[in-house]
C-alpha cells in the first residue's frame, strides 16, 4: 500500500517535546520528508531523507524512522510551531504520496 | 534564490480543461537531478501530489488521475505546464508548483524542497 497515515491532531504544552508520527508500508523502503504548513501559506520543508534538516530550519526539529513509521520530533515547542504537518514519501512506481496531515496545537 | 510562480484561470467550468503554468527561476530543468511537480490542496483538506516531470523528460502521474493529467516543460522559458481534462467541482483546490530535487542517500531520493505560493482554482458553472 502507498498510503501514509497520520494522527489528525496533536497538542503540546509550550516548551515541551512532541512527536508526530507517520505510518505506511512504503516507509520500510523509502525515505520520508516532512512539511510544515501554516494557515494560508504554502508548505515548507522541515525534514528530508528521514532525518536531515534543510538550512534555516531550527535544530529543535528532528526526524527519525523505524520499520513502517517515520517521526517528526519538535523539542521545546514554540507558539510559532503551531501548524499542520505533512509527511511524504514515494510508492513503488516512483510517485510521491502525502499523509493526511497532523494539526499541531501548542497550548 | 529558487522561486516558482503558478498562473492560470481562477474559475473553470465543469467538463472544461484546466491549464496551469509554472514559471520558475533559480534553477534549470536541464540540470541533472532537477524536477518539477504539481501538488494540490482542496479547501480544508490534505495535500495531494499530481504529477512530476524530470530533467531528462521522464514523467510521473498520480495513478488515480493519470487519465486526466498531462505535464510538459519548456526549458527555454523555464516553464512547466499541467493540463487537467474534464474538471469537476471536486477539483476545486489550491494548486502548487514545486521543485523536486534528486539526492543520493544510499539510493537516488527525490523530494520537494521549494514550493510556489499556489494558485486557487474553483470549478463551478
Amino acid at each position: 500500500s502507498s498510503e501514509l497515515t497520520q494522527d489528525p491532531a496533536v497538542s503540546v504544552a509550550l516548551g515541551q517535546t512532541v512527536r508526530i508520527t507517520c505510518q505506511g508500508d512504503s516507509l520500510r523502503n523509502y525515505y520520508a520528508s516532512w512539511y510544515q504548513q501554516k494557515p494560508r501559506q504554502a508548505p515548507v520543508l522541515v525534514i528530508y531523507g528521514n532525518n536531515n534538516r534543510p538550512s534555516g530550519i531550527p535544530d529543535r526539529f528532528s526526524g527519525s524512522s523505524s520499520g513502517n513509521t517515520a517521526s517528526l520530533t519538535i523539542t521545546g515547542a514554540q507558539a510559532g510551531d503551531e501548524a499542520d504537518y505533512y509527511c511524504s514519501s514515494r510508492d513503488s512506481k516512483g510517485s510521491h504520496v502525502f499523509g493526511g496531515g497532523t494539526r499541531l496545537t501548542v497550548l | 534564490q529558487v522561486t516558482l510562480r503558478e498562473s492560470g484561470p481562477a474559475l473553470v467550468k465543469p467538463t472544461q480543461t484546466l491549464t496551469l503554468t509554472c514559471t520558475f527561476s533559480g534553477f534549470s530543468l536541464t540540470t541533472t537531478g532537477m524536477c518539477v511537480s504539481w501538488v494540490r490542496q482542496p479547501p480544508g483538506k490534505a495535500l495531494e501530489w499530481l504529477a512530476r516531470i524530470d530533467w531528462d523528460g521522464d514523467k510521473y502521474y498520480n495513478t488515480s488521475l493519470k487519465t486526466r493529467l498531462s505535464i510538459s516543460k519548456d526549458t527555454s522559458k523555464n516553464q512547466v505546464v499541467l493540463t487537467m481534462t474534464n474538471v469537476d467541482p471536486a477539483d476545486t483546490a489550491t494548486y502548487y508548483c514545486t521543485r523536486v530535487v534528486r539526492q543520493l542517500i544510499n539510493y537516488y531520493y527525490f523530494y520537494i524542497d521549494v514550493w510556489g505560493k499556489g494558485t486557487t482554482v474553483t470549478v463551478s458553472s
